[in-house]
C-alpha cells in the first residue's frame, strides 16, 4: 500500500531551527509537496520538490531524496506564527496526491 | 478576490438527511477535488474531476456523489448522511490534474452528523 510517515507533533523555540521529516512509499513518484495548515484553516502551499536536492524559499527550505523516499522541511528563525500543522504529500504515478497525517508544530517563546 | 468558496462553513445534520456541500472557484482551474480531513488521518480524496463533464472516485467515495456541470462548480452530495461522515470537508482545485502546480483549497465545511 501507499504510505506517508511524518512525526505527529514537534516542539521548538522561537528563533530556533526545526526540521520536519517525511518518508514515503508510493506507487510511482511525480513530486512531493509541503503544505502549512493553521488550526481551523485551509492548507496552503509551501513548497514542491521533484528532483533531488534542496529548494530554498525564504525561511523555509525543503529537501528531497528520491532514492531514500525521504524529504524534510526546514524552518529557520522560527516565529510564533509558524505554529501550525505541516502536511507532506506525494503525487503518485496516477498523479493523485497521497497525504501524510501532518506534523503539529508547537512554537514556545 | 479569486479563489475557492465553500458553503456552508458549518452544518449540523440529522442522520438520514440529504446534504449538498457547495464549492465554486473563479480561477478557471480544470481539476477539482473533494477531501475529508479527520483527526490523526491525512487528507483523504473522496471524488475528483479532471475537467468539466467528468468525475472520478477517490479513496473514500462511498456515500458521496459529485457532479461537474461546468468549470466553476463542484458540489458534493451526501444522499443519506451517517455519523461516520462527520468530518471537515475541503474542496480544492488545480490548473490541471497532471500539473506540478499546487492545489488551492477552500476554507472547509465542518459537518456534524448526529
Amino acid at each position: 500500500g501507499q504510505n506517508i510517515d511524518q512525526p505527529t507533533e514537534m516542539t521548538a523555540t522561537e528563533g530556533a531551527i526545526v526540521q520536519i521529516n517525511c518518508t514515503y512509499q508510493t506507487s510511482g513518484f511525480n513530486g512531493l509537496f509541503w503544505y502549512q495548515q493553521h488550526a481551523g484553516e485551509a492548507p496552503t502551499f509551501l513548497s514542491y520538490n521533484v528532483l533531488d536536492g534542496l529548494e530554498e524559499k525564504g525561511r523555509f527550505s525543503s529537501f528531497l531524496s528520491r532514492s531514500k523516499g525521504y524529504s524534510y522541511l526546514l524552518l529557520k528563525e522560527l516565529q510564533m506564527k509558524d505554529s501550525a500543522s505541516y502536511l507532506c504529500a506525494v503525487r503518485d504515478s496516477n498523479y493523485q496526491l497521497i497525504w501524510g497525517a501532518g506534523t503539529k508544530l508547537i512554537i514556545k517563546p | 478576490i479569486a479563489g475557492i468558496t465553500q458553503a456552508p462553513t458549518s452544518q449540523i445534520l440529522a442522520a438520514g438527511r440529504r446534504m449538498t456541500l457547495r464549492c465554486t472557484q473563479d480561477m478557471r482551474h480544470n481539476a477539482m477535488y473533494w477531501y475529508r480531513q479527520d483527526l490523526g488521518l491525512g487528507l483523504r480524496l473522496i471524488h475528483y474531476s479532471n475537467t468539466a463533464g467528468t468525475t472520478g472516485k477517490g479513496e473514500v467515495p462511498d456515500g458521496y456523489s459529485v457532479s461537474r456541470a461546468n468549470t466553476d462548480d463542484f458540489p458534493l452530495t451526501l444522499a443519506s448522511a451517517v455519523p461516520s461522515q462527520t468530518s471537515v470537508y475541503f474542496c480544492a482545485s488545480s490548473i490541471t490534474s497532471g500539473s506540478t502546480g499546487e492545489l488551492f483549497f477552500g476554507e472547509g465545511s465542518r459537518l456534524t452528523v448526529l
